[in-house]
C-alpha cells in the first residue's frame, strides 16, 4: 500500500505567476482535500474533492483551484501568487466523501513567493 | 466563525514527565475532535479521534484525551512521555456533518532524555 505523494518537494516562484501543485492519493482513496499551512501555524482547509467533484471548499479566494483525476490523484492550482500564498502545502486522502473519513496526509509542498 | 484554541504553544519536559496539551474550540453544536503529530521529518498523522460515546478516547502510543463538553475542551494526555514525543502536536474541530476542519496553532513538544 503506498502513502500520499506530493510533488514538487519545495518550489520557487514569483510574485503574479501560477502554480500547480500535485497530489496522488493513498490506494483506494478516493477523496483529497487540500491545506495551506503557513509558518507557525495549523493547516487551513482549502477545498476537497470527491470523485471528481468539489464538495467542500475553505475560506480560500477563487484563484485558488483544484481538479481530481479518474485516478483520484489531484492538482492544486494557484494564480496571480500573491507573497502570503508562501506556505507549506498539504494533501490528504480518505475513502468515502462522509465527514466520518481518516485522512492521510502527505509530505507536503513548500511554495515561496518572492 | 469556529476557532480553536491551543493555549501553549511551546512545553518542554523531561523524560517520564507527565503531559497535558489544552485544546480549546469555540462551536456550541455537535462537533467531531482530533489529534494530529507530526514528527521531525515526518507527515502529519493522526494520533486519536473522538465522533460519539465515551468522552475518553485512547490514541496510538499511550496517548488519550477527554473530552468536556461543558468546557468545550479536547485535552490530549500522557502520563510519562519519552524522548521520542518530540514533536508538534495539532488538534483539530469539525463541526457534525462538515467536512471542514478546523486547526489550532499547534504545541510543540520537546522532551529532554
Amino acid at each position: 500500500e503506498t502513502g500520499v505523494t506530493q510533488s514538487p518537494t519545495h518550489l520557487i516562484k514569483t510574485r503574479g505567476q501560477q502554480v500547480t501543485l500535485r497530489c496522488s492519493s493513498q490506494s483506494g482513496h478516493n477523496t483529497v482535500s487540500w491545506y495551506q499551512q503557513a509558518l507557525g501555524q495549523g493547516p487551513q482547509f482549502i477545498f476537497q474533492y470527491y470523485r471528481e467533484e468539489e464538495n467542500g471548499r475553505g475560506n480560500f479566494p477563487p484563484r485558488f483551484s483544484g481538479l481530481q483525476f479518474p485516478n483520484y490523484s489531484s492538482e492544486l492550482n494557484v494564480n496571480a501568487l500573491e507573497l502570503d500564498d508562501s506556505a507549506l502545502y498539504l494533501c490528504a486522502s480518505s475513502f468515502g466523501g462522509q465527514a466520518t473519513y481518516e485522512q492521510y496526509f502527505g509530505p507536503g509542498t513548500r511554495l515561496t513567493v518572492t | 466563525a469556529q476557532s480553536v484554541s491551543q493555549h501553549n504553544h511551546h512545553v518542554i519536559l523531561s523524560e517520564a514527565a507527565s503531559l497535558e496539551l489544552g485544546c480549546n474550540y469555540s462551536y456550541g453544536g455537535t462537533v467531531n475532535l482530533f489529534w494530529y503529530v507530526q514528527y521531525p521529518g515526518q507527515h502529519l498523522q493522526l494520533l486519536l479521534k473522538y465522533f460519539s460515546g465515551d468522552p475518553l478516547v485512547k490514541g496510538i502510543k499511550g496517548f488519550e484525551a477527554e473530552f468536556i463538553k461543558s468546557k468545550f475542551s479536547f485535552n490530549l494526555r500522557k502520563p510519562s512521555v519519552q524522548w521520542s514525543d518530540t514533536a508538534e502536536y495539532f488538534c483539530a474541530v469539525r463541526r457534525g456533518g462538515s467536512y471542514i476542519p478546523t486547526f489550532g496553532r499547534g504545541t510543540s513538544l520537546i522532551v529532554h532524555p
